[in-house]
């Protein structure tokens, strides 16, 4: 397993801000996943952060709104940017591994309210 | 991508063995089957996976028939504090098809 360490764990955001959500990992990875979870949803992948890559974007989720950043094995960032009230959500920060099969281990997640 | 159907919730008397079973008709080849819990507020945390047959942990047991069409989670005596979303999950070890949440399965546990 890995062990994920996302800040912040939460947060109040005015409307029309950004916020960098930061995800550290205690081991090198080469995929890592942003997710998004509205209340009482489930998770919605928000893109795939490859190091050394542009990041892939799920539909409806575009690099303007959420630009990630990949600058090493362990770590990557989300920038939520001018948030609405729409944006209040949890985000996940995922890393793959392949100790046995194909395994996704998920941060504590950024719980952002925007108001 | 291979489509998960579960039951959108189930309630349980603590103790007691539960069983969550998902439908996965069109689970591939290489694909694995993932289990996740997740408690409000927190990430989701994985439980145990399996490619076919039997697997069994500290935490819980996954039963896959021959034409893995299908997986059971069972959850040994369950307590007040199993009460939590379970989300079963398919995904081969490509790493080129990342893991798909469905609307997992509410467990409630009552006293």
């Amino acid at each position: 397993s890995a062990v994920i360490s996302q800040k912040p764990s939460r947060d109040i955001c005015q409307r029309g801000t950004s916020l960098t959500i930061q995800c550290q990992v205690d081991s090198q990875v080469t995929m890592m996943f942003w997710y998004r979870q509205q209340p009482g949803q489930s998770l919605t992948l928000i893109a795939t952060a490859n190091q050394g890559s542009e990041a892939t974007y799920e539909s409806g989720f575009v690099i303007d709104k959420f630009p990630i950043s990949r600058p090493n094995l362990t770590f990557s960032t989300l920038t939520v940017s001018n948030m609405s009230p729409e944006d209040s959500s949890i985000y996940l920060c995922s890393v793959e591994t392949r100790s046995t099969g194909y395994t996704i281990y998920f941060g504590e997640g950024s719980w952002l309210t925007v108001v | 991508l291979a489509k998960t159907t579960q039951p959108i919730s189930m309630d349980s008397y603590e103790g007691q063995e539960v069983n969550i079973t998902c439908s996965h008709n069109n689970i591939a080849t290489n694909d694995y089957i993932t289990w996740y819990q997740q408690f409000p507020s927190q990430g989701p945390r994985f439980i145990i996976q399996g490619y076919k047959t039997k697997v069994t942990n500290e935490v819980a047991s996954l039963f896959i028939p021959a034409d893995r069409k299908s997986s059971t989670l069972s959850l040994p005596r369950v307590s007040l504090s199993d009460t939590a979303v379970y989300y079963c999950l398919v995904g081969d070890d490509s790493g080129n098809t990342p893991l798909v949440f469905g609307k997992g399965t509410r467990l409630s546990v009552i006293a």
